[in-house]
Formats: structure tokens, C-alpha cells, sequence
């Protein structure tokens, strides 16, 4: 157990839908990434929180934004979803004394029917 | 980002070392050498990483070459719990706030009883 919780574990829905996957980091992380994974494109880095504020954005769709709060956790919004929607979305966090080191959740498995 | 070059897959034995290479021959001075694995069904966890000199921790080792062109990650008794992806990650440290992580295929390891 990474200490990072992601919430929903599965998640179904349909196509042109909006769903909103959580994430609560690790106990004093200031740092949130998201990252999917898919069978085609592998495991792909798509945006970085640092204490509420953007850092850093990867092959983020514009379908899709993210935000953290000032409790910490963050959360993803995917809209106008499309089938090549469906992967595994992971968040991580990192501790402010090692940046170099990424605690992964378990996953929010989305399938876009 | 530098590219990494690793073997699609390779297989151990229970209770023999283990020794994953990795080639990055366009690596940078800046470029910190990174190593995670996934185990199926979890999110990705950190293993080890280095910058220029061999690390050890309460996992694995990690050995650089001295031109920093390639590195093995050493697992020294593997356990059938060590069959997962393994990813060898470049990460640009030039950057104040570049923390992402650019994930290749990976090597599958498979650990025989």
C-alpha cells in the first residue's frame, strides 16, 4: 500500500459522457501527477500539481483538466469521452524531501462503452 | 526526453540474482537514471535511482557504467513476488520543477520456482 487512495476503483460509462476521478497523495505529498496508461500508448505522464499550483503538463487532451485543492488532493476531469478514452488512469505523489522518488496509487480502471 | 533501450522480457530463477540492463546512449549530464516496476494489477513503484555513482538500497542495487551509457538494475535474490515490468526511466534534472516520468515498454521479468 503506496499511501496514495484513488477513488473510483472501476469506473463504466459512455461515450460524449464527463466522469471525475479522485486522488487523496500521501500524508504531507504537496505533489499530485496523473498518468495513463492504455495498451496502445503504454504508461503516459499528463499533468503535475505542486501545492495547488500547475507544474508541469505532458500529452494532456484539452478534453481533459485537472485541478488540486487546497486539502491537497486533486482530481481529473475527462469530458466528451471517446472509446480510446478507456485506460487506467493512475496518480502519484511525491514527498517534499525526495522529489526523485513517485508513490503510485492503485489505479481508476475507466472503460468507455 | 533521452531515449532507453531494454529488453522486451527476460526470466530468472527463484533465489538467483537478477541483472536487467539498460542502454541510453544519448543520456545527458543532467539526466537522472530511474528504475520502477509494475506488478500486474498495481500502479508502478519506485525501486531505485542514481545520477552518476552505483546506489544500493533495501531492494536492489544499481550499477552505471562510467560513461553513464548503460545501467543494470541488480535484484540479488529473486522472489517469485519480483515478477513484474521493470522501467528504466531517464529523467531531465536540469529543470527546477521537471519531475515527470516517460515511461517505455519495459522488460518483463519472469521468475521461475
Amino acid at each position: 500500500d503506496s499511501g496514495v487512495t484513488q477513488t473510483p476503483k472501476h469506473l463504466i460509462t459512455a461515450t460524449g459522457q464527463r466522469v471525475t476521478l479522485r486522488c487523496s497523495p500521501r500524508s504531507g505529498d504537496l505533489s499530485v501527477y496523473w498518468y495513463q496508461q492504455s495498451l496502445d500508448q503504454g504508461l503516459q505522464f499528463l499533468i503535475h500539481y505542486y501545492n495547488g499550483e500547475e507544474r508541469a503538463k505532458g500529452n494532456i487532451l484539452e478534453r481533459f483538466s485537472a485541478q488540486q485543492f487546497p486539502d491537497l488532493h486533486s482530481e481529473l476531469n475527462l469530458s466528451s469521452l471517446e472509446l480510446g478514452d478507456s485506460a487506467l488512469y493512475f496518480c502519484a505523489s511525491s514527498p517534499r524531501t525526495s522529489y526523485n522518488e513517485q508513490f503510485f496509487g492503485p489505479g481508476t480502471r475507466l472503460t468507455v462503452l | 526526453d533521452a531515449k532507453t533501450t531494454q529488453p522486451n522480457s527476460m526470466e530468472s530463477n527463484e533465489e538467483e540474482p537478477v541483472h536487467l540492463p539498460c542502454n541510453h546512449s544519448t543520456i545527458s549530464g543532467t539526466d537522472y537514471i530511474h528504475w520502477y516496476r509494475q506488478l500486474p494489477s498495481q500502479g508502478p513503484e519506485y525501486v531505485i535511482h542514481g545520477l552518476t555513482s552505483n546506489v544500493n538500497n533495501r531492494m536492489a542495487s544499481l550499477a552505471i557504467a562510467e560513461d553513464r551509457k548503460s545501467s543494470t538494475l541488480i535484484l540479488h535474490r529473486a522472489t517469485l513476488r519480483d515478477a513484474a515490468v521493470y522501467y528504466c526511466i531517464l529523467r531531465d534534472g536540469s529543470g527546477g520543477s521537471n519531475y515527470k516520468l516517460t515511461f517505455g515498454k519495459g522488460t518483463l521479468l519472469t521468475v521461475n520456482p
